[in-house]
C-alpha cells in the first residue's frame, strides 16, 4: 500500500519556464513533508520542507504548496534551469523526528 | 562537515552468496537509517537506529537481512543469502534529531551516495 504517490514518472520543461511536480498521500497522520533531489550515482539531497500548519513554503526558486484537504502537495521551480534536471522525491512523516515514507519519484528534464 | 560515508559503492555477487555494506554517519548524528531503493522506485526504509538501539525494523526481511550499529556510530547491513530481488541501491542516512526552524520542524535526513548491489 503506497502511502505517498508521485503519479508522473517524468516531466520535460523548457529552460526558464515553471516546473510543477505533484505528490499525493493517503495517511492523514502525515504532518511533515519534504522534497529531495537526486542526481545519478548520488544520494538524495534535501531541497525544501513544509509542516501541516502551513500551506506554502518558499526558498529561492523553489516553493512547496500543501493542500491538506486534498492530501496533495506540489513543488514549483521557477525559473527552471538545466541543472535542475534530476529525480525528485517527495517524502512524508507522521510527527517530527519520525521515519520518512518516500514516493516513487519524478524525473525532471529541463531543456536548454 | 563531512557527509555520510558508504562502502563499497558497487558490488556484484551471485545469488545465495553473502554481502555486507558499511556506513559511517555524520559525526554527532544519533539516528541512522538504512533504505533500499529498487530501480524506478522510491527509497524504502529497512531499519532505523537511535544511537545503538533499533527503533524500527518492521520492513527488514529478517530471514536474510541483518544490521547492527555498534557503539552508536558506524553501522553494517548484511544480506545472507542474497536473492535476485535484492538487487538495489542501499542508502544509508543519518539525522541529528534537532528538528525545528528553519526546516519547518521536519526530520531532515542526510543520505550517503549509496551502495549498488547486483545479484546475478
Amino acid at each position: 500500500d503506497q502511502q505517498v504517490k508521485q503519479n508522473s514518472p517524468s516531466l520535460s520543461v523548457q529552460e526558464g519556464r515553471i516546473s510543477i511536480l505533484n505528490c499525493d498521500y493517503t495517511n492523514s497522520m502525515f504532518d511533515y513533508f519534504l522534497w529531495y533531489k537526486k542526481y545519478p550515482a548520488e544520494g538524495p539531497t534535501f531541497l525544501i520542507s513544509i509542516s501541516s500548519i502551513k500551506d506554502k513554503n518558499e526558498d529561492g526558486r523553489f516553493t512547496v504548496f500543501l493542500n491538506k484537504s486534498a492530501k496533495h502537495l506540489s513543488l514549483h521551480i521557477v525559473p527552471s534551469q538545466p541543472g535542475d534536471s534530476a529525480v525528485y522525491f517527495c517524502a512524508a512523516s507522521a510527527g517530527a523526528g519520525n521515519m520518512l515514507t518516500f514516493g516513487g519519484g519524478t524525473r525532471l528534464m529541463v531543456k536548454p | 562537515e563531512a557527509g555520510v560515508a558508504q562502502s563499497p559503492r558497487y558490488k556484484i555477487i551471485e545469488k545465495r552468496q553473502s554481502v555486507a555494506f558499511w556506513c559511517n554517519p555524520i559525526s554527532g548524528h544519533a539516528t541512522l537509517y538504512w533504505y533500499q531503493q529498487i530501480l524506478g522506485q522510491g527509497p524504502k526504509l529497512l531499519i532505523q537506529f537511535q544511537n545503538n538501539g533499533v527503533v524500527d525494523d518492521s520492513q527488514l526481511p529478517k530471514d536474510r537481512f541483518s544490521a547492527e550499529r555498534l557503539k552508536g556510530v558506524d553501522s553494517t547491513l548484511k544480506i545472507q543469502p542474497a536473492k535476485l530481488e535484492d538487487s538495489a541501491v542501499y542508502l544509508c542516512a543519518s539525522s541529528s534529531d534537532r528538528t525545528g526552524f528553519p526546516n519547518s520542524g521536519a526530520n531532515v535526513l542526510t543520505f550517503g551516495a549509496g551502495s549498488r548491489l547486483t545479484v546475478l
